[in-house]
């Protein structure tokens, strides 16, 4: 049973549209994380969050943008969707704490792709 | 900087095979998380193991078994007896520590499991 819930899984859009991915936990974690996923399967943390109110921009470059309005939201935007952006978005989150030790534990992922 | 490789892109073996799926890692903390997460076809990383830098010894989690050794920066994975629900991509992943806890993962390792 999933504790991170991402929609939509699937998603073609034409170019130019506006769209967002969602993504949700239930565990109350305060720490979330948005990763890009490569056809060449490498992941790449393109967003962070430490708690409600807190976005960082992650170490690859995204066009995208973030809010954390609540604990358990953290939606993923592009204002204006290109193919360069065609890829597999995954959402995670983890506890608090500053030792690195946490878990991350992923949602299923949101596949997009942009003609 | 912090670094994962994993040099091994794809590997294919038959059922019943034994495969060890090799990480090195580069970091210039003392204190440091390692983690490998397993990617089924359906798309989510599932967590499967997390040992700290001061704790050297192997693990052995039923066909799953891990050796770390800090002098030559590995944290390798082998599976015993391989099992076509083994097929998945397997990431070996750092953890930077700190109030982050950003992952940097390795590119991967694609194993498929030949029935």
């Amino acid at each position: 049973e999933a504790d991170i819930y991402q929609t939509p899984r699937y998603l073609v859009i034409g170019t130019g549209k506006k769209i967002t991915l969602e993504c949700s936990q239930t565990m109350g974690h305060d720490k979330m994380y948005w990763y890009q996923q490569d056809p060449g399967m490498e992941l790449h943390l393109i967003h962070y969050s430490y708690g409600v109110n807190s976005t960082e921009k992650g170490d690859l470059s995204s066009e995208s943008t973030v809010s954390r309005i609540r604990t358990e939201h953290f939606p993923l935007t592009l204002e204006s969707a290109r193919p360069s952006h065609t890829s597999q978005y995954l959402c995670a989150s983890s506890e608090g704490g500053s030792s690195g030790a946490n878990v991350l534990t992923f949602g299923a992922g949101s596949r997009l792709t942009v003609l | 900087a912090q670094k994962v490789t994993q040099a091994q892109t794809e590997i294919s073996v038959v059922e019943k095979e034994d495969v060890t799926l090799d990480c090195v890692y580069e970091t210039r903390d003392t204190t440091y998380y390692l983690f490998w997460y397993k990617q089924p076809p359906s798309g989510e990383l599932v967590f499967l193991i997390r040992r700290n830098s001061f704790d050297e010894q192997n693990e052995i989690s039923g066909r799953y078994s891990w050796n770390f050794q800090k002098s030559t920066s590995s944290f390798n994975f082998t599976i015993t007896a391989s099992q076509v629900v083994d097929s998945a991509v397997y990431f070996c992943a750092l953890s930077e520590g700190g109030a982050t806890n950003k992952l940097i993962f390795g590119t991967g390792t694609l194993l498929a499991v030949q029935p």
